[in-house]
């Protein structure tokens, strides 16, 4: 059972453009958070949301975590060709302890110029 | 070590051919999880070790897999009679313990090629 389900799975567009990545479930996490993988990389935390509607960003990008901590949406400004890659949403289900990550089906966005 | 350290990066076998994935975690990190990723998807969930204890090993494809976790440290995921549909890359993370974000770092993965 898939737990976390990522929308749009693959997204191509122009440098410039925003976009919007959805990361939903039925689940309640203690954490969220979003990785960046490469090729022949493994995958690299951006960054971690703990409060319900906490708002959080990177430079260009915007993380958000929904209220009632079940879903995150990741939003970025003016993509780059250098934002290419895969984003993957990941659910942490317990607070202090290393609970088991629960990785999403993963958004593959291609930046073009 | 400085990071996740994963050997092979690279591995080629025949089918029926057994296999062992090494991974080094960060020093310290309690959890040590194993992923599976085939070309072009997203991460498939192996099995998660706390200590030398696994606690979750649900996404186990099937009883050719098991690993094993020594010392709190290096783990080894064992694939037994590979089959074609083993090829992936297997990607090793670690984790510390009592942090509620709970970040996981990544190895550079074992590019499996079962042929």
């Amino acid at each position: 059972t898939q737990l976390l389900e990522q929308s749009p799975q693959f997204l191509s567009i122009q440098e410039g453009e925003n976009l919007t990545v959805y990361c939903n479930s039925s689940s309640v996490f203690s954490s969220l958070q979003w990785y960046r993988q490469e090729p022949g990389e493994g995958p690299v935390l951006l960054v971690t949301v703990v409060t319900g509607g906490e708002v959080k960003k990177l430079k260009r990008l915007t993380f958000q975590f929904g209220d009632a901590r079940k879903d995150s949406s990741l939003h970025i400004t003016a993509a780059q060709p250098g934002d290419t890659g895969l984003y993957l949403c990941a659910g942490a289900k317990a607070a202090g302890t290393a609970s088991k990550l629960t990785f999403g089906t993963g958004t593959r966005l291609q930046v073009t110029l | 070590g400085a990071g996740v350290s994963q050997s092979p990066s690279n591995k080629v076998t025949e089918k029926g051919k057994d296999v062992e994935l090494r991974c080094d975690p960060i020093s310290g990190h309690t959890a040590l999880y194993w992923y599976r990723q085939s070309l072009g998807q997203g991460l498939e969930f192996l099995i998660y070790f706390q200590g030398n204890s696994a606690p979750d090993k649900s996404g186990l494809p099937s009883d050719r897999f098991s690993a094993e976790r020594t010392g709190g440290s290096v783990s080894t995921l064992t694939i037994q009679r590979t089959q074609q549909e083993d090829s992936a890359v297997y990607l090793c993370a670690s984790s510390a313990l009592t942090v509620p974000n709970t970040e996981a770092f990544f190895g550079q993965g074992t590019r499996l090629t079962v042929v």
